[in-house]
Protein backbone atom coordinates (compact mmCIF):
# COMPACT_ATOMS: atom_id res chain seq x y z
CA UNK A 1 0.00 0.00 0.00
CA UNK A 2 1.03 3.18 -0.98
CA UNK A 3 1.76 5.78 2.01
CA UNK A 4 -0.08 8.51 -0.26
CA UNK A 5 -2.58 7.28 -2.52
CA UNK A 6 -4.28 9.89 -5.12
CA UNK A 7 -6.99 9.41 -8.18
CA UNK A 8 -4.65 9.79 -11.43
CA UNK A 9 -7.80 11.21 -12.60
CA UNK A 10 -8.07 12.57 -15.44
CA UNK A 11 -10.75 14.91 -14.27
CA UNK A 12 -12.77 16.86 -16.58
CA UNK A 13 -14.77 19.50 -15.50
CA UNK A 14 -16.94 22.48 -17.37
CA UNK A 15 -15.54 26.18 -17.00
CA UNK A 16 -16.63 27.80 -14.13
CA UNK A 17 -17.25 24.18 -12.10
CA UNK A 18 -15.92 24.03 -8.78
CA UNK A 19 -13.32 21.56 -8.26
CA UNK A 20 -12.45 18.83 -5.96
CA UNK A 21 -9.61 16.86 -5.52
CA UNK A 22 -8.13 14.36 -2.78
CA UNK A 23 -5.27 12.51 -1.49
CA UNK A 24 -5.58 9.87 1.55
CA UNK A 25 -2.83 9.01 3.56
CA UNK A 26 -1.54 6.05 5.99
CA UNK A 27 1.73 8.01 7.79
CA UNK A 28 0.16 9.27 11.01
CA UNK A 29 3.55 11.10 11.05
CA UNK A 30 2.53 13.80 8.38
CA UNK A 31 2.17 17.04 9.62
CA UNK A 32 2.55 19.33 7.10
CA UNK A 33 0.47 19.03 3.40
CA UNK A 34 0.61 20.86 0.51
CA UNK A 35 -0.54 21.31 -3.09
CA UNK A 36 1.61 21.16 -5.99
CA UNK A 37 0.18 22.26 -9.68
CA UNK A 38 2.48 20.68 -12.52
CA UNK A 39 2.11 21.63 -16.19
CA UNK A 40 2.84 19.27 -18.93
CA UNK A 41 7.08 18.98 -18.98
CA UNK A 42 7.61 22.13 -16.65
CA UNK A 43 8.34 21.17 -12.84
CA UNK A 44 5.88 21.51 -9.91
CA UNK A 45 4.67 24.62 -8.20
CA UNK A 46 3.98 25.31 -5.22
CA UNK A 47 0.08 26.30 -4.57
CA UNK A 48 -0.96 26.09 -0.95
CA UNK A 49 0.54 24.75 2.35
CA UNK A 50 -0.30 24.30 5.80
CA UNK A 51 0.49 22.20 9.38
CA UNK A 52 -2.79 22.33 11.04
CA UNK A 53 -6.32 20.57 10.40
CA UNK A 54 -9.01 22.28 9.15
CA UNK A 55 -9.38 24.99 6.02
CA UNK A 56 -7.10 27.69 4.41
CA UNK A 57 -8.05 29.69 1.56
CA UNK A 58 -5.91 31.75 -1.38
CA UNK A 59 -7.77 33.21 -3.55
CA UNK A 60 -9.99 30.39 -5.75
CA UNK A 61 -8.30 27.88 -3.79
CA UNK A 62 -9.23 26.32 -0.86
CA UNK A 63 -6.92 23.29 1.26
CA UNK A 64 -8.50 21.51 3.57
CA UNK A 65 -7.38 18.80 6.20
CA UNK A 66 -8.65 16.35 8.34
CA UNK A 67 -6.00 14.50 9.76
CA UNK A 68 -8.17 12.07 12.13
CA UNK A 69 -9.82 10.54 8.50
CA UNK A 70 -6.16 10.98 7.33
CA UNK A 71 -7.72 12.99 4.43
CA UNK A 72 -6.82 16.48 2.31
CA UNK A 73 -8.56 18.12 -0.44
CA UNK A 74 -7.91 20.96 -2.38
CA UNK A 75 -10.70 22.76 -4.00
CA UNK A 76 -10.53 25.39 -6.97
CA UNK A 77 -13.31 27.29 -7.74
CA UNK A 78 -14.97 29.01 -11.04
CA UNK A 79 -12.57 26.43 -12.72
CA UNK A 80 -10.91 28.20 -16.09
CA UNK A 81 -8.92 26.33 -19.08
CA UNK A 82 -5.65 27.27 -17.80
CA UNK A 83 -6.23 25.63 -13.81
CA UNK A 84 -5.92 22.25 -16.61
CA UNK A 85 -2.49 20.79 -15.26
CA UNK A 86 -1.57 17.55 -12.97
CA UNK A 87 -2.27 18.29 -8.97
CA UNK A 88 0.16 16.87 -7.09
CA UNK A 89 -0.61 16.70 -2.91
CA UNK A 90 2.84 16.44 -0.76
CA UNK A 91 3.15 15.67 2.87
CA UNK A 92 6.03 15.31 5.14
CA UNK A 93 6.29 14.61 9.01
CA UNK A 94 8.07 16.99 10.87
CA UNK A 95 11.61 16.29 12.03
CA UNK A 96 13.04 18.38 15.11
CA UNK A 97 10.98 20.90 14.29
CA UNK A 98 11.25 21.35 11.24
CA UNK A 99 9.85 19.64 7.77
CA UNK A 100 11.80 17.40 5.94
CA UNK A 101 11.42 14.86 2.60
CA UNK A 102 8.02 15.19 0.66
CA UNK A 103 6.18 11.80 -0.13
CA UNK A 104 4.07 12.90 -2.89
CA UNK A 105 0.53 11.61 -4.79
CA UNK A 106 0.88 10.46 -7.69
CA UNK A 107 -1.41 13.61 -9.23
CA UNK A 108 -4.65 13.97 -10.47
CA UNK A 109 -4.87 15.33 -14.24
CA UNK A 110 -7.54 18.15 -14.27
CA UNK A 111 -8.87 19.13 -17.79
CA UNK A 112 -11.03 22.32 -17.37
CA UNK A 113 -12.82 22.31 -20.80
CA UNK A 114 -14.73 25.76 -22.29
CA UNK B 1 14.47 37.07 -7.96
CA UNK B 2 15.69 33.80 -10.05
CA UNK B 3 13.82 30.88 -9.35
CA UNK B 4 15.36 27.26 -8.52
CA UNK B 5 17.56 26.62 -11.62
CA UNK B 6 18.78 23.19 -13.27
CA UNK B 7 20.55 22.65 -16.27
CA UNK B 8 20.54 20.77 -18.47
CA UNK B 9 16.96 20.80 -19.29
CA UNK B 10 17.20 18.04 -21.47
CA UNK B 11 20.46 15.13 -21.75
CA UNK B 12 20.58 12.09 -23.76
CA UNK B 13 23.26 9.91 -22.55
CA UNK B 14 23.94 6.12 -23.81
CA UNK B 15 24.39 2.92 -21.84
CA UNK B 16 27.16 3.17 -19.49
CA UNK B 17 28.12 6.73 -19.83
CA UNK B 18 27.59 9.61 -16.86
CA UNK B 19 25.24 11.82 -16.10
CA UNK B 20 25.86 15.17 -14.32
CA UNK B 21 23.00 17.26 -13.49
CA UNK B 22 23.36 21.01 -11.84
CA UNK B 23 20.55 22.75 -9.34
CA UNK B 24 20.90 26.28 -8.65
CA UNK B 25 19.07 26.78 -5.37
CA UNK B 26 16.69 30.09 -5.03
CA UNK B 27 19.20 33.02 -3.67
CA UNK B 28 19.15 32.40 0.18
CA UNK B 29 18.45 28.93 0.21
CA UNK B 30 20.71 26.87 1.64
CA UNK B 31 18.81 23.32 1.59
CA UNK B 32 18.51 21.09 -1.80
CA UNK B 33 16.29 18.39 -2.14
CA UNK B 34 16.66 16.07 -5.34
CA UNK B 35 13.56 13.84 -6.64
CA UNK B 36 13.03 11.60 -9.38
CA UNK B 37 9.40 11.14 -11.64
CA UNK B 38 9.32 8.18 -13.97
CA UNK B 39 6.51 8.82 -16.07
CA UNK B 40 3.15 8.12 -14.91
CA UNK B 41 4.45 8.18 -11.47
CA UNK B 42 4.56 10.69 -8.88
CA UNK B 43 8.00 12.41 -7.06
CA UNK B 44 10.20 9.95 -5.61
CA UNK B 45 12.68 11.69 -2.59
CA UNK B 46 16.22 10.86 -3.27
CA UNK B 47 18.23 13.27 -1.42
CA UNK B 48 18.51 16.01 0.88
CA UNK B 49 21.52 18.20 1.38
CA UNK B 50 23.03 21.63 3.02
CA UNK B 51 26.11 22.64 1.54
CA UNK B 52 28.96 20.63 2.05
CA UNK B 53 26.70 17.95 3.78
CA UNK B 54 24.20 14.97 2.74
CA UNK B 55 21.54 15.18 5.35
CA UNK B 56 19.26 12.40 3.80
CA UNK B 57 19.70 9.87 1.03
CA UNK B 58 17.35 7.34 2.00
CA UNK B 59 15.94 7.84 -1.35
CA UNK B 60 18.95 7.23 -3.05
CA UNK B 61 19.77 3.78 -5.11
CA UNK B 62 22.89 2.09 -3.90
CA UNK B 63 24.49 2.05 -6.48
CA UNK B 64 25.79 4.30 -9.57
CA UNK B 65 24.09 7.39 -7.76
CA UNK B 66 25.48 10.25 -6.00
CA UNK B 67 24.97 13.62 -4.89
CA UNK B 68 26.49 16.84 -3.49
CA UNK B 69 26.20 20.29 -2.48
CA UNK B 70 29.80 22.10 -2.68
CA UNK B 71 30.43 24.92 -0.23
CA UNK B 72 30.79 26.82 -3.76
CA UNK B 73 28.89 26.39 -6.80
CA UNK B 74 25.36 24.50 -7.90
CA UNK B 75 24.42 20.95 -6.20
CA UNK B 76 25.44 17.81 -8.36
CA UNK B 77 23.46 15.10 -8.73
CA UNK B 78 25.79 12.08 -10.97
CA UNK B 79 24.70 8.74 -12.30
CA UNK B 80 27.71 6.61 -13.59
CA UNK B 81 27.22 3.60 -16.04
CA UNK B 82 23.41 4.96 -17.16
CA UNK B 83 20.80 2.46 -17.18
CA UNK B 84 17.42 2.68 -19.75
CA UNK B 85 15.56 2.69 -16.66
CA UNK B 86 17.41 5.97 -15.22
CA UNK B 87 15.51 7.53 -17.81
CA UNK B 88 13.21 9.86 -15.68
CA UNK B 89 12.94 13.50 -15.13
CA UNK B 90 15.05 14.80 -12.17
CA UNK B 91 13.74 17.76 -10.11
CA UNK B 92 15.85 19.40 -7.54
CA UNK B 93 13.88 21.69 -4.95
CA UNK B 94 15.08 24.00 -2.52
CA UNK B 95 14.27 25.86 0.84
CA UNK B 96 15.33 28.28 3.09
CA UNK B 97 14.36 25.88 6.10
CA UNK B 98 15.89 28.24 8.73
CA UNK B 99 12.56 27.61 11.12
CA UNK B 100 8.85 26.39 10.58
CA UNK B 101 8.02 28.68 8.66
CA UNK B 102 9.98 28.08 5.77
CA UNK B 103 9.70 24.77 5.18
CA UNK B 104 7.96 25.11 1.70
CA UNK B 105 10.37 23.41 -0.96
CA UNK B 106 10.57 25.29 -4.20
CA UNK B 107 10.99 23.26 -7.40
CA UNK B 108 13.18 23.99 -10.94
CA UNK B 109 11.92 22.76 -14.41
CA UNK B 110 13.57 19.46 -13.88
CA UNK B 111 15.92 17.84 -16.22
CA UNK B 112 14.57 15.34 -18.41
CA UNK B 113 17.65 12.26 -18.61
CA UNK B 114 17.20 9.78 -21.83
CA UNK B 115 18.97 7.16 -21.67
CA UNK B 116 19.27 5.21 -25.28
Amino acid sequence: QKEVEQDPGPLSVPEGAIVSLNCTYSNSAFQYFMWYRQYSRKGPELLMYTYSSGNKEDGRFTAQVDKSSKYISLFIRDSQPSDSATYLCAMSPIDTGTASKLTFGTGTRLQVTL
Amino acid sequence: NAGVMQNPRHLVRRRGQEARLRCSPMKGHSHVYWYRQLPEEGLKFMVYLQKENIIDESGMPKERFSAEFPKEGPSILRIQQVVRGDSAAYFCASSPRRDITEETQYFGPGTRLLVL
